[in-house]
């Protein structure tokens, strides 16, 4: 089966600029993770989407930071207008429920520098 | 609030010698207990698992971990390393009200000395 794909793998932006990540999780799988590692500090949850909606947004760290999944599919995440600690890799996991035995499929990461 | 804590940001070994990488949780209850790999350009790989019962868990590439509850630690082993080995390695912890949220820790990186 396809994994977790996230594109792009690598974005430059410029300060202010907007970005959109993309995160298309295993078919089937009904829950979807956003997680963010800034430069050396630990990875940190963003988000959890059951189906298209949003379960727990308790990590978003402020409202520059809009994430959708429309019709419970692939997942958006986008940063409007960037800002220079915005930067760092940013992580997409999904899994058939949230019962952790079934265990999470993380996508390779989306890198983000934000010059 | 849940927090993991690896010690050693970074691990250089020989290959063919034994590896210990260090985690320890700060949790009320007993937690679910993970371990994760990344190697360069790779996604997280989970290594392992622990969520109750044998405290000696096995995972693949041949890593095992022992939850210990009295040291609040949870560490992973492998008796010989190979070079392929080298990558980052994440503890993390799930439970309580955190259902289906990992708590990661910093991370250690692995070298491997030929």
């Amino acid at each position: 089966e396809a994994g977790v794909t996230q594109f792009p793998s690598h974005s430059v932006i410029e300060k202010g600029q907007t970005v959109t990540l993309r995160c298309d999780p295993i078919s089937g799988h009904d829950n979807l993770y956003w997680y963010r590692r800034v430069m050396g500090k630990e990875i940190k949850f963003l988000l959890h989407f059951v189906k298209e909606s949003k379960q727990d947004e308790s990590g978003m760290p402020n409202n520059r930071f809009l994430a959708e999944r429309t019709g419970g599919t692939y997942s958006t995440l986008k940063v409007q207008p960037a800002e220079l600690e915005d930067s760092g890799v940013y992580f997409c996991a999904s899994s058939q429920a949230a019962y952790l035995n079934y265990g999470y499929t993380f996508g390779s990461g989306t890198r983000l520098t934000v010059v | 609030a849940q927090s993991v804590t690896q010690p050693d940001i970074h691990i250089t070994v020989s290959e063919g010698a034994s590896l210990e990488l260090r985690c320890n949780y700060s949790y009320g209850a007993t937690p679910y207990l993970f371990w994760y790999v990344q190697s360069p350009g790779q996604g997280l790989q989970l290594l392992l698992k622990y969520f109750s019962g044998d405290t000696l868990v096995q995972g693949i590439k041949g890593f095992e971990a022992e939850f210990k509850r009295s040291q609040s630690s949870f560490n992973l082993r492998k008796p010989s390393v190979h070079w392929s080995d080298a990558a980052e390695y994440f503890c993390a912890s799930a439970g309580g009200t955190s259902y289906g949220k990992l708590t990661f820790g910093q991370g250690t990186i692995l070298t491997v000395h030929p």
